[in-house]
């Protein structure tokens, strides 16, 4: 069964520090990996998705990495802003023998930056 | 989250009570999906809906069902609410492709007393 971790599970920095969110999931056999941000009272806003053949993506000062086959993808955030606070999610999708999709999430990282 | 509203945003229920959490989506994406979100659990897949006309089963189904009226709307609805269906409720949508990524909506906010 698949399982995603993310550790730790929550963080706080200074602002202007750059930072690491770790994922890491069980199975290799995924067929890609979304990060996600959640605000408080918020749904999930999709920031990042790295497909399995893809080594890392970038959007801004979001840079995602995967490591399929050590079970790992990390979420770097350069240059934090107080604006960046929110619970950061990783999912990995899974292809069942059917051939329907299975999203697996981690159960996220509360990211608190201090001005 | 343009494109996916939810209705309604909160609620309280007694035991017992039914309701229907509705789901509507503007970005003419074939899949839609229901979670439930809890502290500690994360969030599990309740139903979903490959496209218009189908359904399938996710992780917790029980206690729930849904519909899927059209392409746009995709409803949940609790028959007889027990406490243990306190919880956050997310709408998901994503084109029918396994590249695409997930839109979520804002969340309905349930709880059961």
């Amino acid at each position: 069964k698949q399982e995603v971790t993310q550790i730790p599970a929550a963080l706080s920095v200074p602002e202007g520090e750059n930072l690491v969110l770790n994922c890491s999931f069980t199975d290799s056999a995924i067929y890609n990996l979304q990060w996600f941000r959640q605000d408080p009272g918020k749904g999930l806003t999709s920031l990042l998705l790295i497909q399995s053949s893809q080594r890392e993506q970038t959007s801004g000062r979001l840079n995602a990495s995967l490591d399929k086959s050590s079970g790992r993808s990390t979420l770097y955030i350069a240059a934090s802003q107080p604006g960046d606070s929110a619970t950061y999610l990783c999912a990995v999708r899974l292809i069942t023998q059917g051939g329907s999709e299975k999203l697996v999430f981690g159960k996220g990282t509360k990211l608190t930056v201090n001005p | 989250n343009a494109g996916v509203t939810q209705t309604p945003k909160f609620q309280v229920l007694k035991t017992g009570q039914s309701m229907t959490l509705q789901c509507a989506q503007d970005m003419n994406h074939n899949s839609m999906y229901w979670y439930r979100q809890d502290p500690g659990m994360g969030l599990r897949l309740i139903y979903y809906s490959a496209s218009e006309g189908t359904t399938d089963k996710g992780e917790v189904p029980n206690g729930y069902n849904v519909s899927r009226l059209n392409k746009r709307e995709f409803s949940l609805r609790l028959e007889s609410a027990a406490p243990s269906q306190t919880s956050v409720y997310f709408c998901a949508i994503n084109r029918r492709s396994f590249n695409s990524p997930l839109h979520f909506g804002n969340g309905t906010r349930l709880t059961v007393t």
